[in-house]
């Protein structure tokens, strides 16, 4: 079994729709939560850092984390074609290094105009 | 301010064969960190550095290793390649031991 779980998509959504992604985790270690966006052929780009259980917004992108529940949301609003990318959630343990992540699969998502 | 920097972007090998890549971190930070992403897949820890010193290491074999020089740029080197090495090599910097990761845009590595 793997230690974080998400589901590889692919997701397709219209211009303005809300965006749903989740992962769920297997490790009660892990403390720290992140969302990664990543467009074809480039590297990962930190979109939403988190600690522990509770909510965090950036502008159109909303971050949830149940640690209870051992599961993560990434909220998108009003999204637009450019959103369009795989978006990996990550985390690691307050016990390890603390840059050694641990990534879901990634969601590949579409945002079609 | 410049980001992580990463050479070369594009490699092809052959089996058997010793490749090396090249990180540049970005300004300040002194930890790099190693990932190897498979195709449709997320990146897996491949081994950090902290002050040039190995400080972590993920299930990766021997074959795989890396260094960290004083300006705190890094290289991972794999001998002996095999086909399931192809895969995206990612470098990310951060200012300490800390989970606010930055990538460089990686390596894409294909043996033949």
């Amino acid at each position: 079994q793997k230690e974080v779980e998400q589901d590889p998509g692919p997701l397709s959504v219209p211009e303005g729709a809300i965006v749903s992604l989740n992962c769920t985790y297997s490790n009660s270690a892990f403390q720290y939560f992140m969302w990664y966006r990543q467009y074809s052929r480039k590297g990962p780009e930190l979109l939403m850092y988190t600690y522990s259980s509770g909510n965090k917004e950036d502008g159109r992108f909303t971050a949830q984390v149940d640690k209870s529940s051992k599961y993560i949301s990434l909220f998108i609003r009003d999204s637009q074609p450019s959103d369009s990318a795989t978006y990996l959630c990550a985390m690691s343990a307050i016990e390890t290094s603390g840059s050694r992540l641990t990534f879901g699969e990634g969601t590949q998502l579409t945002v079609n105009p | 301010e410049t980001g992580v920097t990463q050479s070369p972007t594009h490699l092809i090998k052959t089996r058997g064969q010793q490749v090396t890549l090249r990180c540049s971190s970005q300004s300040g930070h002194n930890t790099v960190s190693w990932y190897q992403q498979a195709l449709g897949q997320g990146p897996q820890f491949i081994f950090q550095y902290y002050r040039e010193e190995e400080n972590g290491r993920g299930n990766f074999p021997p074959r795989f290793s890396g260094l960290q020089f004083p300006n705190y740029s890094s290289e991972l080197n794999v001998n002996a390649l095999e086909l399931d090495d192809s895969a995206l090599y990612l470098c990310a910097s951060s200012p300490g031991l800390t989970g606010e990761l930055f990538f460089g845009e990686g390596s894409r590595l294909t043996v033949l």
